[in-house]
């Protein structure tokens, strides 16, 4: 299994252009989740999803977007960047819904700089 | 609401010496607590967690944690620190709210330095 994967590992954006950060996990896992992690504020949860057509929104969703359309991927569109979206986005699974023991495995991370 | 506290922001300790980092969590039912390590320019891993019964886990590369109920603690440990310890360290969170969302909520990071 390759586990969580993302894609790119780098991008540098203009403010105001739009770019989909792509994460997909191929074990099989109901439970997706979106993180963006700042200096000296861990990690903040932007968006999850449940399964297949669910999604939600965690912590921090403003400016961002996500579907999923399918059970391996799970995007997360910047629809219009701004420097305040500079980060590393790291992207995570877990086996079950609703599940709370279960453990979150994640992705290698996409470090986004907006200038 | 749930929060999980992690007091130091850099922890330094030498080679060969035991090691701790602290997380303290704030949650209204039981909790569900991870650890995970991020080493430079790579994603989260998990080290450990603690679900329910002996309040000592062992996990990954060595480490353990203790949980404790009355300090709402649940601290990770090392008998001897090595060197190739040095990283990121991450407390986490997760409550039961009865639905379907596993949210986790982490603590701001604990840098461990190991000099040799």
């Amino acid at each position: 299994n390759a586990g969580v994967t993302q894609t790119p590992k780098f991008q540098v954006l203009k403010t105001g252009q739009s770019m989909t950060l792509q994460c997909a996990q191929d074990m099989n896992h109901e439970y997706m989740s979106w993180y963006r992690q700042d200096p000296g504020m861990g990690l903040r949860l932007i968006h999850y999803s449940v399964g297949a057509g669910i999604t939600d929104q965690g912590e921090v969703p403003n400016g961002y977007n996500v579907s999923r359309s399918t059970t391996e991927d799970f995007p997360l569109r910047l629809l219009s960047a701004a420097p305040s979206q500079t980060s590393v986005y790291f992207c995570a699974s877990s086996p079950r819904r609703g599940q709370v023991t279960d453990t979150q495995y994640f992705g290698p991370g996409t470090r986004l700089t907006v200038l | 609401a749930q929060s999980v506290a992690q007091p130091e922001d850099q922890v330094n300790v030498a080679e060969g010496n035991p090691l701790t980092v602290k997380c303290t969590y704030s949650v209204s039912g039981n909790p569900y607590l991870f650890w995970y390590v991020q080493y430079p320019n790579r994603g989260l891993q998990f080290l450990l967690k603690y679900i329910t019964g002996d309040n000592l886990v062992k996990g990954s590369y060595g480490f353990e944690a203790e949980f404790n109920k009355s300090q709402t603690s649940f601290h990770l440990k090392k008998p001897s620190a090595l060197v190739s310890d040095s990283a990121l360290y991450f407390c986490a969170v997760r409550q039961n709210y009865g639905g379907a969302t596993n949210k986790l909520i982490f603590g701001t990071g604990t840098l461990l330095a190991v000099q040799p």
